[in-house]
């Protein structure tokens, strides 16, 4: 059973380009999250999405940052007019439905030059 | 809110030596709590949890005891290896409803021969 997959693991992006991060849940997952860890911090929350349907965005910044969950296809997180202070590394977790237990993904380097 | 706070890192030692990092939270009632492992460049791993209070977490020769009383979750291994040397991120379940996840800030480890 493959594990959360992430692409790509690295994405350089220019200030005021736009930013796709993809994730694929673990097979039998419906239940994904997003955290970001900023240089040297832990993990925040951002958002926590079921297929077509976000639960709970109260983590994600009120501008430029949007995710979705389609009922088919990864889980996309989208960062539009990126500026430098966007630069972390973005994972995403996937749970089945009814389990708290989340299992990681590898995580995307996001660095805006 | 809910918060997690671990000892500050690095923490250096050498092979075989006794390991503690330190972890307290602050929450409403008793969350389930988590200790995860994230070695360089890769995804975090879940090492070990506690679901309610006395609990006893344990794997790979990693031990951590939910205590209520003081509000911790510490880490612990009689013998640490090279191969150790890692971010441990210790972690409460949020149980507001929607299963995000609070992290600590992570304590990195380097373990020396």
């Amino acid at each position: 059973n493959a594990g959360v997959m992430q692409n790509p693991r690295h994405l350089v992006r220019r200030r005021g380009q736009e930013a796709r991060l993809r994730c694929s849940p673990m097979k039998g997952h419906s239940h994904v999250y997003w955290y970001r860890q900023l240089p040297e911090e832990g993990l925040k929350f951002m958002v926590y999405l079921q297929k077509e349907n976000i639960i709970d965005e109260s983590g994600m910044p009120k501008e430029r940052f949007s995710a979705e969950f389609p009922k088919e296809g990864p889980s996309i997180l989208r960062i539009q007019q990126v500026v430098r202070g966007d630069s972390a590394a973005y994972f995403c977790a996937s749970s089945p439905a009814g389990d708290y237990e989340q299992y990681f993904g590898p995580g995307t380097r996001l660095t805006v030059t | 809110g809910n918060s997690v706070t671990q000892m500050e890192g690095p923490v250096t030692l050498s092979e075989e030596a006794f390991l503690t990092i330190n972890c307290t939270y602050t929450a409403t009632g008793y969350p389930s709590l988590f200790w995860y492992v994230q070695y360089p460049g890769e995804g975090l791993q879940l090492l070990l949890k506690a679901t309610k209070a006395d609990d006893k977490g344990s794997n790979k020769g990693f031990e951590a005891t939910y205590r209520k009383e003081t509000t911790s979750f510490h880490l612990e291994k009689g013998s640490v290896q090279v191969s150790d040397s890692a971010v441990y991120f210790c972690a409460l379940l949020d149980s507001g409803g929607y299963n995000k996840l609070i992290f600590g800030a992570g304590t990195r480890l380097a373990v020396h021969p």
